[in-house]
């Protein structure tokens, strides 16, 4: 079946724009879990959802961040003011509960 | 900080030689997950073992788990050079399903 898919694969923006990154997990996984890792670096947890459980947002790194997963399915990660830090790799993934997670391919985010 | 910390950082290795990882961690889990990171992809999934578990084997890869230790490591025999790449330990924890990885060691299997 299909697997993890995220978009925009790449984007590029200027300092102070708001973006949004879109994750489409597998089908019928009740978890979801957004990352982002910087160049040379290792993942960084930012949020995750649990079915309709109120979402774990403990690793956002400021309340520039925020995400949405409607229905249960898609989840948007949106980067609001964005400054040339947030600039790196976010990866979306999805899991059943408390299984292996399935990673997308990432969103490379530049912030110039 | 990370729950999860892999060490060492970077390993350099002859192919054909084996290589060893280990990852800490600082709670109780549910299980313990090693994925691989070829440089500007995405990650791949390489084996879950659970907290009932003590080893687990899939292919050239041997994985153990000492809960008392809170300590996992990834064994590679026989490596390639497409083995090279960054491994990271995942943990799933028991209070709740946040997975937390730590900075990954950086494999270089020279040919």
């Amino acid at each position: 079946g299909a697997g993890v898919s995220q978009s925009p694969s790449n984007k590029v923006t200027e300092k102070g724009k708001d973006v949004e990154l879109r994750c489409d997990p597998i089908s019928g996984h009740t978890a979801l879990y957004w990352y982002r890792q910087s160049l040379g670096q290792g993942l960084e947890f930012l949020i995750y959802f649990q079915g309709n459980s109120a979402p774990d947002k403990s690793g956002l790194p400021s309340d520039r961040f925020s995400a949405e997963r409607t229905g249960g399915s898609v989840s948007t990660l949106t980067i609001q003011r964005t400054q040339q830090e947030d600039s790196a790799v976010y990866l979306c993934a999805s899991s059943s509960l408390g299984d292996t997670q399935y990673f997308g391919p990432g969103t490379r985010l530049t912030v110039l | 900080s990370q729950q999860g910390e892999e060490d060492p950082q970077a390993l350099s290795i002859q192919e054909g030689e084996n290589a060893t990882m280990n990852c800490s961690y600082k709670t109780s889990i549910n299980n313990l997950q090693w994925y691989r990171q070829n440089s500007g992809r995405g990650l791949v999934h390489l084996i879950l073992i659970r907290s009932n578990e003590r080893e687990k084997h899939s292919g050239r890869l041997r994985v153990t788990l000492d809960t008392s230790k809170k300590s996992s490591s990834l064994l590679i025999t026989a490596s390639r050079a497409a083995d090279t790449a960054s491994y990271f330990c995942v943990t799933s924890n028991t209070g709740g399903f946040k997975t937390i990885f730590g900075a990954g060691t950086r494999l270089f299997v020279k040919a």
